[in-house]
């Protein structure tokens, strides 16, 4: 079975400050991971996704992710964050042998103060 | 493109009523996602269909709840009879179907809350 946990439920950070938020995975095998947001009153968009290859994947809005297999980890980061990143986050696993089925961890909600 | 089309958004009912949410994909998308997310946590998964044939619904409580999707495009997700429990914002995602992973696009969302 696979699963997501997601340490940090609440982030409250001021404009121009890094973020980082963690995600670790438990999955026996190859896995695809992805970072899903919702911004306030919105559907849950995709935010970037690993597959394969590199190890350090780009999305939108200046968001990376770096995936670590020996650690399962994914962690999202961003060196400077903006009132408009305001949302939840949430990370999702994907096994190799599940088909399409997303296992999503528990969200970090994030402020950002003006 | 329009996108994952859900109604209600938002829906009140009393514990034991019956309710039942309505959900249009992704023109085109064979696969279609039905997931609960209550207040906190991540979505998960109900339902899973391929055009008109369930996929996976290990995490459905079927005894109350029950999902269709007659003519593999719209769906039906259906709760009865409600519990308090089952308060929670109910999200519907389509995809294609090809090869590998494809990457699943969310509806809005239907918030049942139930008094």
């Amino acid at each position: 079975a696979q699963s997501v946990s997601q340490h940090n439920h609440h982030v409250i950070l001021s404009e121009a400050a890094s973020l980082e938020l963690g995600c670790n995975y438990s999955y026996g095998g190859t896995v695809n991971l992805f970072w899903y947001v919702q911004y306030p009153g919105q559907h849950l968009q995709l935010l970037l996704k690993y597959f394969s290859g590199d190890p350090l994947v780009k999305g939108i809005k200046g968001f990376e992710a770096e995936f670590i297999k020996s650690k399962f980890s994914f962690n999202l980061r961003k060196p400077s964050v903006q009132w408009s990143d305001t949302a939840e986050y949430f990370c999702a696993v994907n096994g190799a042998n599940a088909g399409n089925m997303l296992t999503f961890g528990g969200g970090t909600r994030l402020m950002v103060k003006p | 493109e329009a996108g994952v089309a859900q109604s209600p958004r938002y829906k009140i009912i009393e514990k034991r009523q019956s309710v039942a949410f309505w959900c249009n994909p992704i023109s085109g998308h064979a696969t279609l996602y039905w997931y609960q997310q209550i207040l906190g946590q991540g979505p998960k998964l109900l339902i899973q269909f391929q055009n008109n044939g369930v996929v996976d619904d290990s995490q459905l409580p079927k005894d109350r709840f029950s999902a269709e999707r007659l003519k593999g495009v719209d769906s039906t997700l259906k709760i009865q009879p409600a519990k308090l429990e089952d308060s929670a914002v109910y999200l519907c995602a389509s995809s294609t179907r090809t090869s590998g992973y494809n990457e699943q696009f969310f509806g809005p969302g239907t918030r049942l809350t139930v008094l």
